[in-house]
């Protein structure tokens, strides 16, 4: 079956750096990855995703790549608020299988 | 509008009971998932339901789990003899369609927080 990994495991930054968190998967027959921003106490909300007939999407302050040869895809954030502190999840998953895998989170820490 | 709402927001619980865990998903969602998540980690994939069959049921750890979507709509999850390695919380989330072919996007409910003493 699909295995997600994650790192970095917790990520401290400054407000107004960038953060980058990185992925790498193992079933190259996955092709769409969500990411996910978990708050504590809430359930995951889906920031952005991407399928795997694109290399790279934005959305405002957010932007995450794929590269399917190596099968990694990363989350970037720029300009990061202390609001963005949370833990993100990115998740793969394949048209042939609903579910997703999820890697084990990363603790996102923006310090004012 | 409304998302997916369960219920209860967290469950104390005596280690051998039973307990039952409801998840109502965005209306008109097709697909319905149940995950659990351990503290510090992501989380992991119980029970698909596509409709109001099972239509993946591989992530259940053992017989004592079980989920039920009689009407297509509401889903419980039920877990017999609790045992303290059952302490989790427990997601669902739902999507449009989820059939195989489709990536649609999962909506994720706050969860309940199930705690087995």
């Amino acid at each position: 079956g699909e295995n997600v990994e994650q790192h970095p495991s917790t990520l401290s930054v400054q407000e107004g750096d960038s953060a980058v968190i990185k992925c790498t998967y193992s079933d190259s027959a996955s092709n769409y990855f969500p990411w996910y921003k978990q708050e504590l106490g809430k359930g995951p909300q889906l920031i952005i995703d991407i399928r795997s007939n694109v290399g790279e999407k934005k959305d405002q302050r957010i932007a995450v790549t794929l590269n399917k040869t190596a099968k990694h895809f990363s989350l970037h954030i720029t300009e990061t608020q202390p609001e963005d502190s949370a833990v993100y999840f990115c998740a793969a998953t394949h048209s042939g299988y609903s579910t997703l895998t999820f890697g084990k989170g990363t603790m996102l820490l923006v310090s004012p | 509008g409304a998302g997916v709402s369960q219920t209860p927001s967290n469950k104390v619980t005596e280690k051998g009971k039973y307990v039952e865990l409801r998840c109502d998903p965005i209306s008109g969602h097709t697909a319905l998932y149940w995950y659990r998540q351990s503290l510090g980690q992501g989380p992991e994939f119980l029970i698909y339901f596509q409709g109001t069959g099972a239509a993946d049921d591989s992530g259940l750890p053992n017989d004592r789990f079980f989920a039920v979507r009689p009407e297509g709509s509401v889903s419980t999850l039920k877990i017999q003899r609790t045992e303290r390695g059952d302490s989790a919380v427990y997601l669902c989330a739902s999507s449009l369609w989820g059939t195989s072919g489709t990536l649609d996007t999962q909506y994720f409910g706050p969860g309940t927080r199930l705690t087995v003493l």
